[in-house]
């Protein structure tokens, strides 16, 4: 079966600090990855995808991620955090029709 | 526009007892999802309906049924509720599988 892995269950960091969200995927066919943001008591909201073309895409609220496909990862990354950016923050990857959810990285920005 | 609207919000159910949980979406989507949330385990498909009258099943649909009313409506319903059951439900809606999913805000579900 398909899966994503995100290796990282909970990430602490500092405000304004860099952070790196690592995501792995199992298939190294053609895929299309996205981060997803999750506030508390809310839905997700989409941070970013690839469907194609550049390898480093620019997301939502200076959140930027990088595709490799040799090593089958999309790692997000954020130059400098907020505290506004503690959320938890899902990897997902699209296998056929339908979406394939990792099991979530929870952002603890600390001031 | 709304987006994606799920009632009720909060529902607290005994074991055995039936319950339907109500989607909807104004954004004129073919593709609608629910899916299911516990600590750990990220988000599981249930079911999924491509387009109006279809449905599918998707990695845990056991002890569920899906209704695609019209092209708007997406309704979950659980016949005989389970403790195994608790849990956020989330209904999303997109224009096709390669594209972003639109999430509504999630119903928290207490089977006891």
């Amino acid at each position: 079966a398909q899966s994503v892995t995100q290796l990282d269950s909970q990430v602490p960091v500092f405000e304004e600090a860099p952070v790196e969200l690592r995501c792995n995927y199992s298939s190294s066919v053609s895929v299309y990855l996205f981060w997803y943001v999750q506030y508390p008591n809310q839905g997700l909201q989409l941070l970013l995808k690839y469907l194609s073309g550049s390898t480093l895409v620019k997301g939502i609220n200076g959140f930027e991620a990088e595709f490799n496909k040799s090593q089958t990862s999309f790692h997000l990354r954020k130059p400098s955090v907020h505290i506004s950016d503690t959320a938890e923050y899902f990897c997902a990857v699209v296998y056929g029709q339908n979406f394939v959810f990792g099991p979530g990285t929870r952002l603890s920005v600390l001031p | 526009n709304a987006g994606v609207t799920q009632t009720p919000k909060f529902q607290v159910l005994k074991t055995g007892q039936s319950m339907t949980l109500q989607c909807a979406q104004d954004m004129n989507h073919n593709s609608m999802y629910w899916y299911r949330q516990d600590p750990g385990m990220g988000l599981r498909l249930i079911y999924y309906s491509a387009s109006e009258g279809t449905t599918d099943k998707g990695e845990v649909p056991n002890g569920y049924n899906v209704s695609r009313l019209n092209k708007r409506e997406f309704s979950l319903r659980l016949e005989s509720a389970a403790p195994s059951q608790t849990s956020v439900y989330f209904c999303a809606s997109g224009s096709g599988s390669w594209n972003e999913q639109f999430f509504g805000p999630g119903t928290r579900l207490t089977v006891l």
